[in-house]
């Protein structure tokens, strides 16, 4: 497995702000995704996040809005941008595992940053 | 657009009843994660299943594969309260790379 983290943990943002998330992994890995989850709920894929080239965002979701970049195999950044209080949720980075017998597109996840807009 | 039911959403229990979460979708998976996430922190792995049919168990847990690959279950025998959290369930199917994963079930196990 692979141990993530992302920072900040949480942050609270007014309106019209931006905020970047990083998310680090301590071994280079080829897929990382970035999640949105509201408390209690469900995971919402925003994008793929692809070393070298754009992001492939999910329907529902920009790259104007949610700009990502992918410099190398094990980091990557979420931006949140133009903020509004409905973009308050909980964004997680994940990675799919190194691979080897047995693997199947399992993902391992980062602590998650809680956002707050007011 | 692959949908993943799972149920139930919540479910509130003493501590020592069983309980059993199920996961269904209309199509196929290549294979079937089980997800437990606790407050503040993100989902971590408990368990896949590939094989049609298969059983796996986690001390507790057990998790079942139905023969047609399409649904899912995970039962948890005398509940305790370090259960609590959020449980998912995610489906891979084959040709695509993500994940599609369920509403979630909320287990809350009271003392």
């Amino acid at each position: 497995s692979a141990v993530i983290s992302q920072k900040p943990s949480r942050d609270i943002c007014q309106r019209g702000t931006s905020l970047t998330i990083q998310c680090q992994v301590d071994s280079q890995v080829t897929m990382m995704f970035w999640y949105r989850q509201q408390p209690g709920q469900s995971l919402t894929l925003i994008a793929t996040a692809n070393q070298g080239s754009e992001a492939t965002y999910e329907s529902g979701f920009v790259i104007d809005k949610f700009p990502i970049s992918r410099p190398n195999l094990t980091f990557s950044t979420l931006t949140v941008s133009n903020m509004s209080p409905e973009d308050s949720s909980i964004y997680l980075c994940s990675v799919v595992g190194s691979g080897g017998a047995g693997s199947y597109n399992e993902q391992f996840f980062g602590p998650g940053t809680r956002l707050t807009v007011l | 657009t692959q949908l993943l039911e799972q149920s139930p959403q919540f479910l509130s229990i003493q501590e020592g009843e069983n309980l059993t979460v199920y996961c269904n979708s209309s199509s196929v998976f290549s294979s079937l994660q089980w997800y437990r996430q606790e407050p503040g922190e993100g989902p971590v792995l408990l368990v896949t299943v590939v094989t049609g049919g298969e059983v796996k168990k986690l001390k507790r847990l057990t998790f079942q594969f139905g023969d047609a690959r399409k649904d899912s279950s995970l039962h948890i025998t005398a509940a305790q309260p370090g259960d609590t959290g959020l449980y998912l369930c995610a489906g891979a199917y084959s040709g695509y790379s993500t994940l599609t994963f369920g509403k979630g079930t909320m287990l809350l196990v009271s003392p």
